[in-house]
């Protein structure tokens, strides 16, 4: 059974751009979250998917956006990035909630110079 | 706000048992997280837990107090490869949405 896939796996932007980060769940799962890990401040939820509708979000500026297709393959979104936003993006899928068994993928890290 | 309180290191030798403690001050509760990170890895899922009492999945055990916001995970056996990160997370609503909040992790030395 295949893991949680993110792509890209590293990505370099500069401030202003905008980014999209794909997150591929384990087969048959239907929640996807999404994380942001920085040194400064830690482990820090951004939201959660179930069946193409967002259930849960954290707390974030509107620039983060995400969705989730049919297929429970996740995006995310950061519009007009700042030097700020520079991370570790993670995705963890599980069968039905988060609270359940969650796998991370391997992450995106994003650096915006 | 929402407060989640870890020791920032442990130290423990191999073979050995280990208690990391987690307490909390947060608005609401709805359940609390451990996972497990690697340097340089992924978070690992350890457990969820929302009822008070002890949840045992091989060598690590995690207990819950809701009434003394307290957590604690305890690993026994104590092998190298526990050499680790560990990270509490307390779910609890935040408008209209259930969201975890992360500890800043717990950073466990496993000697021989």
């Amino acid at each position: 059974k295949a893991g949680v896939t993110q792509t890209p796996r590293y990505l370099i932007k500069t401030r202003g751009q905008q980014v999209t980060l794909s997150c591929s769940p384990i087969s048959g799962h239907r929640s996807v979250s999404w994380y942001q890990q920085t040194p400064g401040q830690g482990l820090q939820f951004l939201f959660e998917y179930f069946s193409e509708t967002q259930r849960n979000k954290g707390n974030f500026p509107g620039r983060f956006s995400g969705r989730q297709f049919s297929n429970s393959r996740s995006e995310m979104n950061v519009s007009t990035l700042e030097l700020g936003d520079s991370a570790l993006y993670l995705c963890a899928s599980s069968l039905q909630d988060m609270q359940e068994t969650q796998y991370f993928g391997p992450g995106t890290r994003l650096l915006v110079l | 706000g929402q407060n989640i309180d870890q020791p920032t290191e442990m130290t423990a030798t191999e073979g050995a048992i280990v208690q990391i403690n987690c307490t909390y001050q947060t608005s609401g509760f709805n359940g609390l997280f451990w996972y497990q990170q690697h340097a340089g890895e992924a978070p690992t899922f350890l457990s969820y837990n929302v009822l008070d009492g002890l949840e045992e999945k091989g060598r690590f055990s995690s207990f819950l107090s809701r009434s003394k916001g307290y957590s604690y995970l305890l690993l026994k056996e104590l092998q190298m490869k526990d050499s680790a990160s560990y990270l509490c997370a307390v779910r609890a609503p935040s408008g209209g949405s259930y969201i975890p909040t992360f500890g800043r992790g717990t950073s466990l030395i496993v000697h021989p």
